[in-house]
């Protein structure tokens, strides 16, 4: 089990620039959630795949956010035109999709800072 | 709708005292519940977890926590606190949901600071 792998770790960036996030889950887990955790508060669900189909996306997903798992298996988490309030932890998630609930495995996060 | 209310934002302990963090839920369902720990500039670690079977769950590092459907309270207990405990916790609650997987939601967390 090498665990949910997210980078990078760090990405400091202008405001008005384009940021990519990629995501490699564990590697049977056929679900993958990304979530946003900003500064003393908890993380909030932003969108969830079951294999390479995206299911949900929750409103604080702006038309500039973008969300995709092409094969099924890593994930990319695209900001556009990034604005100061993205500035956050971002965090990957991943789990086996069975009918009892299985607990996410969560990466280390991309802190983003929007200067 | 779910939500989670953890009662303190921070508690500090001395080290080998016990250790309480407080938690109540609100669920339309039978919910499942997670703890998680996030050490600094860190992902979140699972704790322990209850899916409806035994009440009294046992978690790693000598965690526990209790499920009380008439208090709707899911409070995290340790018997004796190490230095290694400081961290932020947090109270996770989840709804089978089919569009949504089993989309979590979070307390505000419990920083914990641990006294030498």
């Amino acid at each position: 089990d090498t665990g949910v792998s997210q980078n990078p770790r760090h990405k400091i960036t202008k405001r008005g620039q384009n940021v990519t996030f990629r995501c490699d889950p564990i590697s049977e887990h056929n679900r993958l959630y990304w979530y946003r955790q900003t500064l003393g508060q908890g993380p909030e669900f932003l969108t969830y795949f079951q294999n390479e189909a995206q299911l949900e996306k929750s409103r604080l997903l702006s038309d500039r956010f973008s969300a995709e798992r092409p094969k099924g298996s890593f994930s990319t988490l695209e900001i556009q035109r990034t604005e100061q309030g993205d500035s956050a932890m971002y965090l990957c998630a991943s789990s086996l999709g069975r009918t009892a609930p299985e607990p996410q495995h969560f990466g280390d996060g991309t802190r983003l800072s929007i200067l | 709708a779910q939500s989670v209310t953890q009662l303190d934002s921070h508690v500090s302990v001395s080290e080998g005292t016990p250790v309480l963090l407080r938690c109540n839920y609100s669920s339309s369902y039978s919910p499942s519940l997670f703890w998680y720990v996030q050490h600094p500039n860190k992902g979140l670690q699972l704790l322990l977890k209850y899916t409806s079977a035994a009440t009294l769950v046992k978690g790693i590092n000598g965690f526990e926590a209790e499920f009380k459907k008439s208090e709707t309270s899911f409070h995290l207990t340790k018997p004796s606190a190490h230095m290694s405990d400081a961290a932020e916790y947090f109270c996770v609650v989840s709804e089978p949901n089919k569009a949504a997987g089993n989309k979590l939601t979070f307390g505000g967390g419990t920083r914990v600071l641990v006294k030498p």
